[in-house]
């Protein structure tokens, strides 16, 4: 079973800074298998990046996606009010297994 | 526009079974892959499984020998079934169409408790 750790656990940043959210994998994963999605309260996961840098449709260009094997990294280059939520990174494995990291929750400094 | 409504009993006593719909509308259920998460209050997201279009189901290895998947094509939806839950199967059930290797278009969520 592959094990996905996101780190940090929350980060507290404030509008306009960068934000950098680690996602590291026990074994190295296909970077086409690595996936992040975005939750705000109350509502469901959105998907914000496959292939571990395709940004889905309609998601702003300030979501980054990035890294291979073993580490991963998405990066929102300037922080919007909006962006303020949980991120979990996930990942497919051959078996047909997903598996979701524990998340990181950036909230406003 | 593809859309996902998950429906259900909000309420399932200990050691009960646990069934959900999800109806799919502005997709065919038998064009794509679909699967079910879930989310315990105030928890992280946990992948239950997914169904293939053709019927083929793959289950979270935790959760094997009480989960089941299956299609209605007729209605162009697809249900979970969860036997012998208990209060650990709390939590907020989400259906989701896949796009690729990741879960692409998300049902709003329906919550269940389990409790006598």
């Amino acid at each position: 079973e592959i094990v996905l750790t996101q780190s940090p656990g929350t980060l507290s940043l404030s509008p306009g800074e960068r934000a950098t959210l680690s996602c590291r994998t026990s074994q190295s994963v296909t970077s086409n298998f690595l996936a992040w999605y975005q939750q705000k309260p109350g509502q469901a996961p959105r998907l914000l990046i496959s292939g571990a840098s395709s940004r889905a449709t309609g998601i702003p260009d300030r979501f980054i996606g990035s890294g291979s094997g073993t580490d991963f990294t998405l990066t929102i280059s300037r922080l919007e009010p909006e962006d303020f939520a949980v991120y979990y990174c996930q990942q497919y494995d051959s078996s047909v297994i997903y598996t979701f990291g524990q998340g990181t929750k950036l909230e406003i400094k | 526009q593809v859309q996902l409504q998950e429906s259900g009993p909000g309420l399932v006593k200990p050691s009960g079974t646990l069934s959900l719909t999800c109806a799919v509308s502005g997709d065919s259920i038998t064009n794509n892959y679909w699967s079910w998460v879930r989310q315990p209050p105030g928890e992280g997201l946990e992948w239950i499984g997914q169904i293939q279009h053709g019927g083929s189901a793959y289950y979270n290895p935790p959760l094997k020998g009480r989960v089941s998947f299956s299609l209605d094509k007729s209605k162009n939806q697809f249900s979970l079934s969860l036997s012998s839950v208990t209060a650990a199967d709390t939590a907020m059930y989400y259906c989701a169409r896949h796009q690729g290797y990741s879960q692409g278009y998300w049902g709003q969520g329906t919550l269940v408790t389990v409790s006598s």
